[in-house]
């Protein structure tokens, strides 16, 4: 079964960091850029960033509201995709999802992990 | 404020067709396809609709998506009390990111 399950998340302070795993199973990890979509309580689904898979050069695009904030990496031999946020913000508070992207799409997600950025 | 912007709400009684636009701009929709997900209440969302107008595995063909210019609609026939959820449209733009829409709840009455 195709599966993308995610960890990592908690309560946290502001301006504190926070790392998110996601661990997938059912498909060859490494074939597939992966990406991170965000839901605060409440709102509307917001990209994070996405990383593209090594046979596209693993590089990664992210979304202003993040970006220089938090970094997306993979290790492809543990079927792990990873979010690094830092300089944590209350606005950050939100499920995080994990996605496959397939054909442009966000065509798996997992189950998501709750973040809340609260002193 | 959503780059893409959706009805808030939308409704039909059951059996109804429905439809749920979604606008953009040219550096979006106008240059990418469109995507669809709806999420049911209290679970992740799913894919519904790729590359405009297709299909995954597995989603009814009461669903369907159209594009013309810088809009797109997603249509909802005979519709069912488990389509009762929220929607959301995407397109790639152009500055290297992904932009959702803001949502529309869909209620079936």
């Amino acid at each position: 079964e195709v599966q993308l399950v995610e960890s990592g998340g908690g309560l946290v302070q502001p301006g504190r960091s926070l790392r998110l795993s996601c661990t997938a199973s059912g498909f060859t990890f490494g074939d597939y850029a992966m990406s991170w979509v965000r839901q605060a309580p409440g709102k509307g689904l917001e990209w994070v960033g996405f990383i593209r898979s090594k046979a596209y050069g693993g590089t990664t695009e992210y979304a202003a509201s993040v970006k220089g904030r938090f970094t997306i990496s993979r290790d492809d031999s543990k079927s792990i995709a990873y979010l690094q946020m830092n300089s944590l913000k209350t606005e950050d508070t939100a499920v995080y999802y994990c996605t496959r992207i397939t054909r442009d799409a966000f065509d798996i997600w997992g189950q998501g992990t709750m973040v809340t950025v609260s002193s | 404020q959503s780059v893409l912007t959706q009805p808030p709400s939308a409704s039909g009684t059951p059996g109804q067709r429905v439809t749920i636009s979604c606008s953009g701009s040219s550096s979006n929709i106008g240059s990418n396809y469109v995507y669809w997900y709806q999420q049911l209440p209290g679970t992740a969302p799913k894919l519904l609709i790729y590359r405009n107008n297709q299909r995954p595995s597995g989603v009814p063909d009461r669903f369907s998506g159209s594009k013309s210019g810088t809009s797109a609609s997603l249509a909802i026939s005979g519709l069912r009390s488990e389509d009762e959820a929220d929607y959301y449209c995407a397109a790639w733009d152009d500055s290297l990111s992904w932009v959702f829409g803001g949502g529309t709840k869909l209620t079936v009455l």
